[in-house]
């Protein structure tokens, strides 16, 4: 079982629409999670950074942690096309080096 | 603009060379860190200096060694080089603090033929 399960997609959704993405992980001494976004052949971008359990907001943007199920989300509220990218869950321990999920490619049709 | 630079941006080499990859981190970051990211395997992290010393390992092979200079850029180096290691490197910086995300840049495609 890998550390860090993402379901790699493509996901596809109409403009507009409410985007779902998660990760699940197994190791307990994670306590710092993170989405990246990437577009292709690019460095990820840092989008959302948390490391307490409940829900973040940025904008669109809303990053839900549950660490008792050990479930990670992040969810884009009025999708665009320039969404389109693959999103990459992280996650950490201490100050080390982050783990990371396959990612998801999200495409969003205008 | 993450503020991380690396280059170069585009590697070729032939199997059984060595190449160094170089990374600057952003203005007032201790810490930086390398990434391989292949198509089978995602973003691995590899080896995490802060301050000129190495401070975490990860998926590093042994034909694959960094440093941290003093005026705190880094390079990886690989060696040996096979077909596999074609793939994307990103190197990334902090501050070094213990909440501290990272920050990546633009990466380097290392094509081995």
């Amino acid at each position: 079982q890998k550390e860090v399960e993402q379901d790699p997609g493509p996901l596809s959704v109409p403009e507009g629409a409410i985007v779902s993405l998660n990760c699940t992980y197994s190791n307990s001494a994670f306590q710092y999670f993170m989405w990246y976004r990437q577009y292709s052949r690019k460095g990820p971008e840092l989008l959302m950074y948390t490391y307490s359990s409940g829900n973040k907001e940025d904008g669109r943007f809303t990053a839900q942690v549950d660490k008792s199920s050990k479930y990670i989300s992040l969810f884009i509220r009025d999708s665009q096309p320039s969404d389109s990218a693959t999103y990459l869950c992280a996650m950490r321990g201490g100050a080390d080096g982050l783990t990371f999920g396959k990612g998801t490619h999200l495409i969003i049709q205008p | 603009d993450s503020g991380v630079t690396q280059t170069p941006k585009h590697l070729i080499t032939a199997t059984g060379q060595r190449v160094t990859l170089r990374c600057s981190p952003r203005s007032g970051d201790l810490s930086v860190y390398w990434y391989q990211q292949s198509l089978d395997q995602g973003l691995q992290f590899l080896i995490q200096y802060y301050n000129g010393e190495e401070r975490a390992k990860g998926n590093i092979l042994e034909r694959f060694s960094a440093q941290q200079f003093p005026d705190l850029h880094s390079e990886l180096n690989l060696s040996s080089l096979e077909l596999g290691d074609s793939a994307l490197y990103f190197c990334a910086s902090t501050s070094g603090g213990i909440t501290d995300t990272q920050y990546f840049g633009p990466g380097t495609r290392l094509t081995v033929l």
